[in-house]
């Protein structure tokens, strides 16, 4: 499968751990880009990556949350002290060129539910 | 945020109608737009796109139409398929980011 990966698929979690997913985007994609999704919602984006810089992270929801991609090629999105609001779908997406060439591929996304 | 609302949250069609799918966007300097499908459980998928300088562009069952006069858009699909039954977004791109609508869940009958 050379689409874009997320792991885990579901995690679930106690109020005040903290979380992390996985981003592997489709090799060759310089362009990685964070998403969350209620219920009922469209995604609302998070943050992006153009190789291993992150290049807008204002909207990240707050300071517990974080991401990486050390290398360029897999990111990490984590999730400090969770609380139930941050019960969500977490997407990936990547691209190789902009994100306005349609050229925008989304994995199918970690779900974290916090009890 | 940007702003981008859908008219419907719910539609259902009977099997081997037309489908139509409205959106209203509220930045009037967004210059490119996706219609996105949803399946249970899946990430997005792309289906079509359109850019500003455009009103109408045809795919494979699916059009799109972009009324720039009134921000809206919409996405009609020909002869609908029981696999087209998903929830359907457009998303606007502005800021070098896309911002999407809540969505439009689509039924299909048999």
């Amino acid at each position: 499968d050379t689409g874009v990966s997320q792991d885990p698929r579901h995690k679930i979690t106690k109020r005040g751990q903290n979380v992390t997913f996985r981003c592997d985007p489709i090799s060759e994609h310089n362009r990685l880009y964070w998403y969350r999704q209620t219920l009922g919602q469209g995604p609302e984006f998070l943050t992006y990556f153009q190789n291993e810089a992150q290049l807008e992270k204002s909207r990240l929801l707050s300071d517990r949350f974080s991401a990486e991609r050390p290398k360029g090629s897999f990111s990490t999105l984590e999730i400090q002290r969770t609380e139930q609001g941050d019960s969500a779908m977490y997407l990936c997406a990547s691209s190789l060129r902009g994100a306005d060439t349609g050229e925008l591929f989304f994995g199918e996304g970690s779900r974290l539910t916090v009890l | 945020g940007e702003s981008v609302g859908l008219h419907l949250p719910t539609l259902s069609v009977q099997e081997g109608d037309n489908s139509i799918i409205n959106c209203a966007y509220s930045n009037s300097a967004s210059d490119y737009f996706i219609w996105y499908k949803q399946e249970s459980g899946k990430g997005p998928q792309f289906i079509i796109d359109i850019r500003s300088n455009m009103d109408k562009r045809q795919g494979q069952r699916v059009t799109v139409l972009l009324n720039k006069t009134v921000k809206h858009l919409s996405l009609q699909i020909a002869a609908t398929q029981p696999g087209d039954s998903a929830v359907y977004f457009c998303a606007e791109y502005t800021g070098n980011q896309f911002y999407f609508g809540t969505g439009t869940s689509l039924t299909v009958i048999p």
